[in-house]
């Protein structure tokens, strides 16, 4: 399998402030990454994907200008909330797909998530 | 839109038992289908991938299946352990997108 490293892993903030989250894939260059929301007991909902290089890709219903996502290289994409409220508390999950050309055996098809972060707005 | 149906929602059994649980879709036009397993708090660790040409893979005590005619996957897990407790997700990959099912919490009880 292949890594895919998320930092922080969890993050108080208060009300109004901005927090960014970085997703990073540690052996593979990651072409498309992925931003999930989980809100407890529930499952993932996409929020957004992002390509290297262009601008990300929103979900219905998921606002840009609040949940900025940078993705400036193949190895990086990033998800700023800005002036976060309470209601931005959740668990945020971030995934990355190999490249097409299946470099290291890795399958386009499969995609590899981060340890995830709790953000909590206080 | 995929839809994706976790049954069921929570499940607890005894150590030992064998036991499985079921995922449904709606669309049979999907190119993968993964199982994975979340610790609470934790990130999604994938279990199993089996390829929209397979019918099912194997990994230890895990066996999955996927029926794409009936819209169905299974996960068996064989001589359950009490490590085994979490939340067991199945997504199915269409287009660019994965589909998450609402998970089933399972507990092992020792």
């Amino acid at each position: 399998g292949a890594v895919v490293s998320q930092h922080p892993s969890w993050v108080i903030c208060k009300s109004g402030t901005s927090v960014k989250i970085e997703c990073r894939s540690l052996d593979f260059q990651a072409t498309t990454m992925f931003w999930y929301r989980q809100f407890p007991k529930q499952s993932l909902m996409l929020m957004a994907t992002s390509n290297e290089g262009s601008k990300a890709t929103y979900e219905q219903g998921v606002e840009k200008d609040k949940f900025l996502i940078n993705h400036a290289s193949l190895t990086l994409s990033t998800l700023t909330v800005t002036s976060a409220h309470p209601e931005d508390s959740s668990f945020y999950i971030c995934s990355a797909k190999p490249p097409l050309d299946g470099s290291r055996g890795l399958m386009n098809t499969e995609a590899f998530f981060g340890q995830g972060t709790r953000l909590t707005v206080v | 839109k995929q839809e994706v149906t976790q049954i069921p929602a929570a499940l607890s059994v005894p150590e030992g038992e064998n036991l499985v649980l079921n995922c449904s879709f709606t669309d049979s036009a999907i190119y993968n289908l993964q199982w994975f397993r979340q610790d609470p708090g934790k990130g999604l660790t994938s279990l199993l991938l089996i390829q929209s040409s397979q019918r099912e893979q194997t990994s230890g005590r895990l066996n999955a299946s996927l029926d794409k005619s009936s819209g169905r996957s299974t996960l068996y897990i064989a001589a359950s352990q009490p490590g085994d407790s979490a939340t067991y997700l199945c997504a199915f990959l269409t287009g660019n997108q994965f589909y998450f099912g609402t998970g089933t919490s399972l507990t092992v009880i020792p």
